[in-house]
């Protein structure tokens, strides 16, 4: 199992730009999460789903969007990049056994 | 609402000494307890967690917490550090039923383990 993957695992967007993370899972998990970290800051939710076609905001959803076509995949869009979206972004998936496994980020800057 | 209160940032300590990381929470309702550690530039990974039964739990890498109802707090300890523990540490809360699993974070605390 490669367990939770994301790319790209680096880039940079001018303002305006925009782009989509991918998120990938191989458990067949049903719950998927995307966060962002800042320093200092912990994990901010993003979006979230508990199934395919089924997503939802979390706490920080402005200027972002998701899908969720297939169990497996989970992109995360980003529209008119801004620089306050420079950040490390974190894709997770879990179970009904509540342990959230997570990719191993995309850092992202914005100038 | 839940909330997840880290009580400090940040905490140096000398290899082989012991640390207790330590973390409270607010609720109304019942919830499930976890700690996730952060090795430097990768994604967080699950050390332990509390769901019910005895309320000290043992996880990965000698990790152990203690959960304390009447105090609302779920410390995370370890007797003996290693270099290797140095890493960002979270303390998480979910409440129990609902069907979003969604986690509620701390700030995190910074372990920095010191020859």
């Amino acid at each position: 199992n490669a367990g939770v993957t994301q790319t790209p695992k680096f880039r940079i967007l001018k303002i305006g730009q925009s782009m989509t993370l991918q998120c990938a899972q191989d458990m067949n998990h049903n719950y998927m999460y995307w966060y962002r970290q800042d320093p200092g800051m912990g994990l901010k939710l993003i979006y979230y789903s508990v199934g395919a076609g089924i997503t939802d905001k979390g706490e920080v959803p402005n200027g972002y969007n998701v899908s969720r076509s297939t169990t497996e995949d989970f992109p995360l869009r980003l529209e008119l990049a801004a620089p306050s979206q420079t950040s490390v972004y974190f894709c997770a998936s879990s179970d009904t056994r509540d342990e959230q496994y997570f990719g191993p980020g995309t850092r992202l800057t914005v100038t | 609402a839940q909330s997840v209160t880290q009580l400090d940032s940040q905490v140096p300590v000398f290899e082989e000494a012991p640390v207790e990381l330590r973390c409270n929470y607010s609720s109304s309702v019942s919830v499930y307890l976890f700690w996730y550690v952060q090795y430097p530039n990768q994604g967080l990974q699950l050390l332990l967690k509390y769901l019910s039964g005895s309320t000290l739990v043992k996880g990965i890498n000698g990790f152990e917490a203690e959960f304390n109802k009447s105090q609302t707090s779920f410390h995370l300890r370890k007797p003996s550090v290693h270099i290797s523990d140095t890493a960002e540490y979270f303390c998480a809360v979910r409440t129990i039923g609902g069907n979003n699993r969604k986690l509620i974070w701390g700030l995190g605390t910074s372990l920095a383990v010191n020859p």
